[in-house]
């Protein structure tokens, strides 16, 4: 069954520098997804893309996040400036198409360490 | 703002028991309900998922659910639980607003626990 990949797998950073975390989605989807779970706590929705731009971000989602689809296959997460609280687990997914009635399928996540 | 409620953050059940996870929503015009198990260090793999029609459905692994929309309540059930169904149980929901790409907001989790 096809999955959505993410790399790598453990990030560790220092505070301030810039992070780059990669997902491949399930090749024939269309929306993507980035979430991200501190550890102990809830999964929270950070950004949604679709059609080369975001369609829909929460208020975690500050300047210092950005997301791209540089190549038709990969979608990135960039972190500018990291901070320590930016340390979580974050998780890619993607969902088939324009129909509301497609569950979202999940990676495995990266766990990113800000040091 | 929409909402997902899990009020029990541990439970523990004994093998070969039933089991029922909670879960409440907001408000929200047209729901769409999930429940997601998430294993220790690994990600978020979909059970099952409620959109329309009949309001008892089928997941994987023996689970099913059931939407009740006067009680904004979409409750997990499995009627006999195995050693391996010991994981975080995540409840989440996303409302057709129209936009087609609206995220999923997820609950809290229940932290499943089997006893031998």
């Amino acid at each position: 069954e096809p999955e959505v990949t993410q790399t790598p797998s453990h990030q560790v950073t220092q505070m301030g520098q810039e992070v780059i975390l990669r997902c491949v989605p399930i090749s024939n989807h269309l929306y993507f997804y980035w979430y991200r779970q501190i550890l102990g706590q809830k999964v929270e929705f950070l950004v949604s893309f679709y059609n080369n731009e975001i369609s829909e971000k929460s208020e975690i989602f500050d300047d210092q996040f950005s997301v791209e689809r540089p190549d038709g296959s990969n979608f990135t997460l960039k972190i500018r400036s990291t901070k320590l609280e930016d340390s979580a687990m974050y998780f890619c997914a993607s969902r088939p198409g324009a129909v509301r009635n497609q569950p979202q399928h999940f990676g495995d996540g990266t766990r990113l360490s800000i040091l | 703002a929409q909402s997902v409620t899990q009020p029990d953050i541990h439970i523990t059940v004994s093998e070969g028991a039933s089991l029922e996870l909670r879960c409440n929503y907001s408000y929200g015009a047209t729901p769409y309900l999930f429940w997601y198990v998430q294993s220790p260090g690994q990600g978020l793999q979909l059970l099952l998922k409620y959109f329309s029609g009949d309001t008892l459905v089928q997941g994987i692994k023996g689970f099913e659910a059931e939407f009740k929309r006067s009680q904004s309540s979409f409750n997990l059930r499995k009627p006999s639980v195995h050693w391996s169904d010991a994981a975080e149980y995540f409840c989440a929901v996303s409302f057709d607003s129209g936009g087609g790409a609206d995220g999923l907001t997820f609950g809290k989790g229940t932290h499943l626990i089997i006893q031998p």
